[in-house]
């Protein structure tokens, strides 16, 4: 099946520091990525919709100029956390998707901001 | 904005017992598809709707589009341990290349 890995899994980092978190799609190339963020216990948020090639859509209330996204390739986007804070730290997950629409998800990234 | 209810939000149930989750969106759907997402894990990707009153199945697990295609359901025929899990709705709307997830249900099987 279609696997997606994502880096890192796990990152702890000072305040206003940003965070670099890498998605890609290893056997297959995807036609959209997207990121979400989880809280615990809680659903998945949908952040942005990532298109290679072009600026990604952010959903409302997501800054565009706190997580930039770049959709280097098929294979690859970046989500880049900047100035991080406490209330950044959270669980982020990406996903790509076939050309049938299935969504194969990346492990996540759990990020911590002290 | 696009919402994507989900019930119930945790179900408890003997091993054995049926288990259903169902999800209602505000607005009309292209499709709907199912995740199943363990403690500590990522969501995998189950199945997906596309047409009206679908019914799809797979083994013990029956997942359902309604005529309006506003919601949807997933129903598990006597629960097993491994089918312990959050199970997620993720909906997308007509026009939107996206998808919104539904909150969930935490299904807990006892053994």
């Amino acid at each position: 099946g279609a696997v997606v890995s994502q880096h890192p899994s796990r990152v702890i980092c000072k305040s206003g520091t940003s965070v670099k978190i890498e998605c890609r799609s290893l056997d297959f190339q995807a036609t959209t990525m997207f990121w979400y963020r989880q809280f615990p216990k809680q659903s998945l948020m949908l952040m942005a919709t990532s298109n290679e090639g072009s600026k990604a859509t952010y959903e409302q209330g997501v800054e565009k100029d706190k997580f930039l996204i770049n959709h280097a390739s098929l294979t690859l986007s970046t989500l880049t956390v900047t100035s991080a804070h406490p209330e950044d730290s959270s669980f982020y997950i990406c996903s790509a998707t076939t050309r049938n629409n299935e969504q194969f998800f990346g492990p996540g990234t759990r990020l911590t901001v002290l | 904005g696009q919402q994507v209810m989900q019930i119930p939000q945790y179900q408890h149930v003997q091993e054995g017992e049926d288990f259903t989750t169902y999800c209602n969106s505000s607005t009309t759907l292209s499709n709907i598809q199912w995740y199943k997402q363990r403690p500590g894990g990522h969501p995998v990707f189950l199945i997906q709707l596309v047409k009206s009153g679908e019914v799809k199945k797979q083994k013990r697990l029956t997942f359902q589009f309604g005529e309006a295609k506003k919601n949807s359901s997933l129903h598990i025929t006597a629960t097993q341990t491994t089918d312990v899990g959050t199970y997620f709705c993720a909906g997308s709307p007509y026009n939107f290349n996206k998808f919104y997830f539904g909150s969930g249900t935490k299904l807990n099987v006892k053994p």
